[in-house]
């Protein structure tokens, strides 16, 4: 069976530093890219990044280039997103996903979703 | 950046057709993908290159696609149909992929 479980809802500070975790069951993560995506309150979808389970590549959509960090743990079968330095606008729900490759192309599609993970970040 | 254009909202009365469109200058050549998504639940793919539907999802669902404008239609929507819909795709390049705005289904 197909499941990305994600970690709890969090609440923090700005400033705090912050890591995010999803495990996947093996035939989720074995040699799949199992990437992330922010959903802001009432708003739309936006892709972050995406990481590959076999060799760790990892690529960034512009926006989150720089902004966090998308690691994983092999041997766990478990992807993390983190931050160093929470803002008010990281508040969101964060989805893991599992990324199937496009043809002739760069980026991905998502074919199974993590539960998401509510981040409030407030003074 | 590149963008996916979708109505705001779409609404149905149960039985009938519904229909929910994306447009973008890049579809001539690019796949579309659609989810759905349900009130405080994670999204679900629907539909993928084009007109692909997974296995677990219903025959209602289709997909088709001609020009810049992508289509998502739902036959004989039903209560338990309405839902935020939004369509994904990768800009010209292949590069970037972009959902677009979402539509609100109202099945009433």
């Amino acid at each position: 069976e197909v499941q990305l479980v994600q970690s709890g809802a969090e609440v923090k500070k700005p400033g705090e530093s912050l890591k995010i975790s999803c495990k996947g069951s093996e035939k989720t993560f074995t040699s799949y890219w199992i990437g992330w995506v922010r959903q802001m309150s009432g708003k739309g979808l936006e892709c972050m990044g995406i990481i590959h389970s076999g060799d760790s590549e990892t690529r960034y959509s512009p926006s989150f280039q720089g902004q966090v960090t998308i690691s994983l743990d092999k041997s766990i079968t478990t992807a993390y997103l983190q931050w160093t330095s929470l803002k008010a606008s990281d508040t969101a729900i964060y989805y893991c996903v599992r990324g199937r490759p496009i043809s002739g192309s760069y980026s991905h599609y998502f074919d199974f979703w993590g539960q998401g993970t509510l981040v409030t970040v407030s003074s | 950046s590149y963008e996916l254009t979708q109505p705001p909202s779409v609404s149905v009365s149960p039985g009938q057709t519904a229909r929910i469109t994306c447009s973008g200058d890049a579809l001539p050549r690019k796949y579309a993908y659609w989810y759905q998504q349900k009130s405080g639940q994670a999204p679900v793919l629907v539909i993928y290159e084009d007109k692909k539907r997974p296995s677990e999802i219903p025959e209602k669902f289709s997909g088709s696609s001609s020009g810049t404008m992508a289509t998502l239609t739902i036959s004989g929507a039903q209560v338990e149909d309405e839902a935020d819909y939004f369509c994904y795709s990768t800009d010209s390049s292949g590069n970037q992929g972009v959902f677009g705005g979402g539509t609100r289904l109202t099945v009433l």
